[in-house]
């Protein structure tokens, strides 16, 4: 089965608005959880991430939050601008080979 | 700028046929990856290489394979490509050290089989 899952394919959101992305995962090895961003024939970014010890972190506009009992986390993007239209993957990565696995992606469409 | 380029952007095969990707990096990093990220958006890593050295093999069909001349490099051959091969293939980077997870990642070469 999938080890990263991103429930919602796609969000659409207000410009101004809060875009809350959500990402749930399997495995308990994780202990690095991580968002990319990713535009149309680009390759992912990395965009903010966290490991296992903290619960928030807080880049600019960017939080992510992380809830390691639920084996979910979720990034918080507030004031969306149109620019931050893109798809928005996830990623958690554990154990000795620093390995990612990454989610299918969400579409965020910020609306003007 | 110093970055991750993969040659070729796009590439387009008949069933049967052999490719070949490249794949460079100019951060200084000491592991790379192959990715493959197909039609329905999935990026699955395939391999990963530590300074030369094969660390990670997916289960991936054998007529991939990774080929590294030196830490900057790490090129990926199919030899005989088949439909499900179409695909976006992304090669990336990491820094060495320990716990440090963040991967850099090069613009993909597109390749489809006719």
């Amino acid at each position: 089965g999938q080890q990263v899952k991103q429930s919602s394919p796609s969000l659409t959101v207000q410009e101004g608005g809060i875009s809350i992305l959500n990402c749930d995962y399997e495995n308990d090895m994780f202990d690095y959880f991580a968002w990319y961003k990713k535009y149309p024939d680009n390759s992912p970014t990395l965009l903010i991430s966290v490991r296992s010890n903290v619960d928030k972190r807080e880049d600019g506009r960017l939080t992510v939050f992380l809830n390691k009992s639920g084996k979910h986390f979720s990034l918080h993007i507030t004031a969306s601008q149109p620019e931050d239209t893109a798809v928005y993957l996830c990623a958690g990565g554990g154990g000795s080979n620093y390995k990612l696995t990454f989610g299918k992606g969400t579409l965020l469409t910020v609306t003007p | 700028e110093t970055a991750v380029f993969q040659t070729p952007n796009y590439h387009v095969t008949q069933v049967g046929n052999e490719v070949s990707f490249n794949c460079k990096q100019t951060l200084g990093h000491d592991t790379m990856y192959w990715y493959k990220q197909d039609s329905k958006k999935l990026l699955k890593i395939m391999f990963s290489y530590n300074n030369k050295q094969l660390i990670v093999n997916e289960t991936v069909p054998r007529r991939f394979s990774p080929q590294s001349s030196d830490k900057a490099h790490l090129n990926l051959r199919i030899k005989s490509v088949e439909p499900e091969d179409s695909a976006v293939y992304l090669c990336a980077s990491r820094k060495r050290g320990a716990a440090i997870y963040e991967q850099y990642f090069g613009p993909g070469t597109r390749l489809t089989v006719l």
